[in-house]
């Protein structure tokens, strides 16, 4: 079975800093994955780590530490279309990957 | 443009009607999937394939069947459908299963169940 949790909702306003943390435990780890889901649209890919540390990709980073089972997703410089559910995803290997049920950002001007 | 096809967009479905939910892929990629995302459950495996001719099932796999006769195809079937079934429905598809592979989602598939 498989356990993934991250917050439900946060709000945070145009230009700041939001970290989006996700805890999980799966019966295999085989790499993390956050991705981004604007309201009625399609979920898109936003970072992968399968080693220990922090993966830079200009606004966004994500950090992993499989010892604690924990990952975050960290904006920078919000803009209003960062407003979006953001999805933490764990490759549990055999063609399974497991969502938690993310998390609903709010960009507030 | 590249990616993946699902049709319906939405429909609306008598209980105990058959359906089939369809997806196709341009990108050649040997592995698919068919989500359900529910509010406050995220999304949840249904099924998957990882190449043509072979299927697995996912963590909720009872009431739908799928098949993959091409690389391209993988449609989703709802034998008798029920309202525990309204949801929306995303096909996904990846190069393969590894760990780094990143999966490409449809538009998505409103289906309601009365």
């Amino acid at each position: 079975g498989q356990n993934i949790d991250q917050p439900t909702e946060m709000t945070a306003t145009e230009g700041a800093i939001v970290q989006i943390n996700c805890t999980y435990q799966t019966s295999g780890f085989n790499g993390l994955f956050w991705y981004q889901q604007h309201a009625g649209e399609a979920p898109t890919f936003l970072s992968y780590n399968v080693l220990d540390g922090l993966e830079e990709k200009g606004r966004f980073s994500s950090f992993l530490s499989r010892s604690k089972g924990y990952s975050y997703l960290l904006l920078k410089e919000l803009q209003m279309k960062d407003s979006a559910s953001y999805l933490c995803a764990v490759n549990e290997g055999d063609y399974k990957l497991s969502f938690g049920a993310g998390t609903t950002v709010t960009v507030r001007a | 443009i590249a990616g993946i096809t699902q049709a319906p967009t939405s429909q609306i479905l008598a209980a105990g009607r058959r359906m089939t939910l369809r997806c196709t892929q341009d990108m050649r990629h040997n592995a698919m999937y068919w989500y359900r995302q529910d509010l406050g459950l995220g999304l949840r495996l249904i099924h998957y394939s990882n190449t043509a001719g072979t299927t697995g099932k996912g963590e909720v796999p009872d009431g739908y069947s799928v098949s993959r006769a091409n690389t391209d195809d993988f449609p989703l079937t709802l034998a008798s459908a029920v309202p525990s079934q309204t949801s929306v429905y995303f096909c996904a598809s990846s190069e393969g299963g590894g760990g780094a592979n990143v999966l490409t989602f449809g538009a998505g598939s409103r289906l309601t169940v009365l």
